[in-house]
């Protein structure tokens, strides 16, 4: 059984620009979450995806934004970056329902320079 | 808001001590309760989970947690600790009103031989 994997493992970007995050769920699971871990911090929610809608949404601005896969794989877009934005990503994937335990990537480390 | 509280931020233990977290949470419906792990360079994974049933939860590697509804507790316990028990613990509730996974701010555990 393939688990959660993300790529890529870090990127260097600076203000302003925009950045694509990947993940791709473990086998058999179709509800992808995704979470902003900043240093010292516990992973704050960002949204969740399930059969490729959006199923709510943390206190993120819209230039974060995502989209979920045929094959259930999704990906994070951050438009217009900024320094706090500088963060480990997490994606996690849940088997069916939003309450079902998350299992999770190793995370992207952002940093925005 | 629901919130999650961990109230130890830094726990330094020797070896073979006795270990236990505080985890609290905020919200009086029905909630699902995880706590998770993540060792130093590797992804968060799951300790221990409760949905129902018996408030007396086992998980991997000698954990338990017990969750006391009345005190909106779900603290994490461990009678011997080991050097590999280095980590940082976050304790999460979902809610099943909002199905968002909301972590606490992480304990980091540091085991000395």
């Amino acid at each position: 059984e393939t688990g959660v994997t993300q790529s890529p493992t870090h990127l260097i970007k600076t203000r302003g620009q925009q950045v694509t995050l990947r993940c791709s769920s473990q086998s058999g699971h179709n509800t992808v979450s995704w979470y902003q871990q900043a240093l010292g911090q516990g992973p704050q929610f960002i949204f969740q995806y399930y059969r490729e809608e959006e199923n709510g949404r943390g206190n993120f601005p819209p230039r974060f934004s995502g989209l979920q896969f045929p094959n259930y794989s999704s990906e994070l877009n951050v438009n217009a970056l900024e320094l706090d934005d500088s963060a480990l990503y997490l994606c996690a994937s849940s088997p069916r329902l939003a309450t079902d335990t998350q299992y999770f990537g190793p995370g992207t480390r952002l940093t925005v320079l | 808001a629901q919130s999650v509280s961990q109230h130890n931020h830094h726990v330094i233990l020797s070896e073979a001590a006795s270990l236990e977290l505080g985890c609290n949470y905020s919200y009086g419906g029905t909630v699902n309760l995880f706590w998770y792990v993540q060792y130093p360079g590797q992804h968060l994974q799951l300790l221990l989970k409760y949905f129902s049933g018996d408030p007396l939860v086992k998980g991997i590697k000698g954990f338990e947690a017990e969750f006391i509804k009345s005190k909106f507790s779900f603290n994490l316990r461990k009678p011997s600790v080991q050097w590999s028990d280095t980590a940082e613990y976050f304790c999460a509730v979902i809610t099943h009103n909002t199905d968002k996974l909301i972590f606490g701010t992480g304990t980091r555990l540091q085991v000395f031989p």
